[in-house]
């Protein structure tokens, strides 16, 4: 069975910019949940879409959003990208009913200049 | 304000000996609590899950103890070996709220040869 994908690995972009980055679950898992960290804040919750819904949020600022697909792919989108967004960005996927163990990819590491 | 605290200081031990690492709350009422396992530059893997009506989990090499008058759980590795060195996770789950826990910032762990 093939792990939760996500791309790209490594990013760097400017301050003000968008950025946008990809998550493919684990097959048949329909909850895609993304996380920012930080050696500062740990891990952080940012949202989960669950059937192309988004079912739970964090609380970090409207810049952050997200999207998931009828293939239970997700995307996560940060626009005007600031100095402190500088960070490693987690999917975790679950099969979203119930269970609460969570699947990691390897995350994208964005770094803003 | 709620807060799961885990040592922030690395925690080193000789190869053989039995890692004991620490996961308190604050404000909480969880219905499980999870361990992660981290590695440099990669997401999460699960280890355990104890619920809240569980003193104790074990696999393999692994034992989880929860203790909710405490607010705390601890996380044994017996006969730790160099592989075991990595970062641990602990997240919380709380009781009525979304099934998304909430992690602590991690405690490193490294095992000397």
């Amino acid at each position: 069975k093939a792990g939760v994908t996500q791309t790209p690995r490594y990013l760097i972009k400017t301050r003000g910019q968008q950025v946008t980055l990809s998550c493919s679950p684990i097959s048949g898992h329909r909850s895609v949940s993304w996380y920012q960290q930080t050696p500062g804040q740990g891990l952080q919750f940012l949202f989960e879409y669950f059937s192309e819904t988004q079912r739970n949020k964090g609380n970090f600022p409207g810049r952050f959003s997200g999207r998931q697909f009828s293939n239970s792919r997700s995307e996560m989108n940060v626009s005007t990208l600031e100095l402190g967004d500088s960070a490693l960005y987690l999917c975790a996927s679950r099969t979203g009913t119930g269970n609460t163990e969570a699947f990691f990819g390897q995350g994208t590491r964005l770094t803003v200049v | 304000s709620q807060k799961i605290e885990q040592n922030s200081e690395a925690l080193n031990i000789q190869e053989g000996k039995t890692a004991t690492l620490t996961c308190n709350y604050t404000n909480y009422s969880p219905a499980y609590l999870q361990w992660y396992r981290q590695d440099p530059g990669r997401g999460p893997v699960f280890l355990l899950l104890i619920r809240e009506n569980e003193k104790e989990k074990r696999k393999e090499r692994l034992k989880v103890t929860f203790d909710t008058t405490l607010k705390q759980s601890l996380f044994h590795i017996t006969a730790s070996q160099p592989a075991d060195s990595a970062t641990y996770l602990c997240a919380l789950g709380e009781r009525g709220g979304s099934y998304i826990p909430t992690f602590g910032r991690g405690t490193s762990l490294i095992v000397h040869p």
